[in-house]
């Protein structure tokens, strides 16, 4: 079956310090993976999409992530954090039936000053 | 701005109660999902409905039930309402079923139980 992992629960990093946030998936396929962002009180809103093809995926608000199917990973990074990025991440995975999507538990990320 | 609309933002009833939930879907997109969002159990995906169909089931308790009408809008109806009830319930919605369209989120409605 598969499943999303994401291992950290909490991430705390200073204002303009670089990012990544770990997630790992569990499936025979490649699937199609996504990392969403929530900030407090808000619906989930999608940061970027791997389906195929260039392994360095570029997302919205200066998100990139990297897909590595050797590792079986899908983690999402940023080169400088503003504390406007402070929210919860959910990676994701699909199997292309967008009826098959599963989440990880999140990531809370907190931004210092 | 998702282009998804759940009303209401919030809700407070009691136990034993029967609520419903509305949404909107993003102009053009057929399909429509629920969600479930606890501290205990995560996001969970409920239900999925594709152009009025029911598409796939799952975590969703008998108590719990949806529909899509004819202008694409669904509704989630949550009866005999128990506490553990309580929880942010999401819907999201798609171009299509199979293609690789990502799903856009609503803001929730937020559903306390007294």
């Amino acid at each position: 079956a598969q499943s999303v992992t994401q291992p950290d629960i909490h991430i705390t990093v200073s204002e303009g310090a670089s990012l990544e946030l770990r997630c790992n998936y569990s499936y025979g396929a490649t699937p199609y993976l996504f990392w969403y962002v929530q900030s407090p009180g808000q619906g989930l809103q999608l940061l970027l999409k791997y389906f195929s093809g260039d392994t360095l995926v570029q997302g919205i608000k200066g998100f990139e992530a990297e897909f590595k199917r050797s590792q079986s990973s899908f983690n999402l990074r940023k080169p400088s954090v503003h504390w406007s990025d402070a929210a919860e991440y959910f990676c994701a995975s699909a199997r292309g039936n967008n009826n098959d999507m599963r989440f990880g538990a999140g990531t809370r990320l907190t931004v210092k000053p | 701005d998702s282009g998804v609309t759940q009303t209401p933002k919030h809700l407070i009833t009691a136990t034993g109660q029967r609520v419903t939930l509305r949404c909107s879907p993003r102009s053009g997109d057929l399909s429509v999902y629920w969600y479930q969002q606890s501290l205990d159990q995560g996001l969970q995906f409920l239900i999925q409905y594709y152009n009025g169909e029911e598409r796939a089931k799952g975590n969703i308790l008998e108590r719990f039930s949806a529909q899509q009408f004819p202008d694409l809008h669904s509704e989630l109806n949550l009866s005999s309402l128990e506490l553990g009830d309580s929880a942010l319930y999401f819907c999201a919605s798609s171009v299509g079923v199979t293609d690789n369209q990502p799903q856009h989120f609503g803001d929730g409605t937020r559903l306390s139980i007294l």
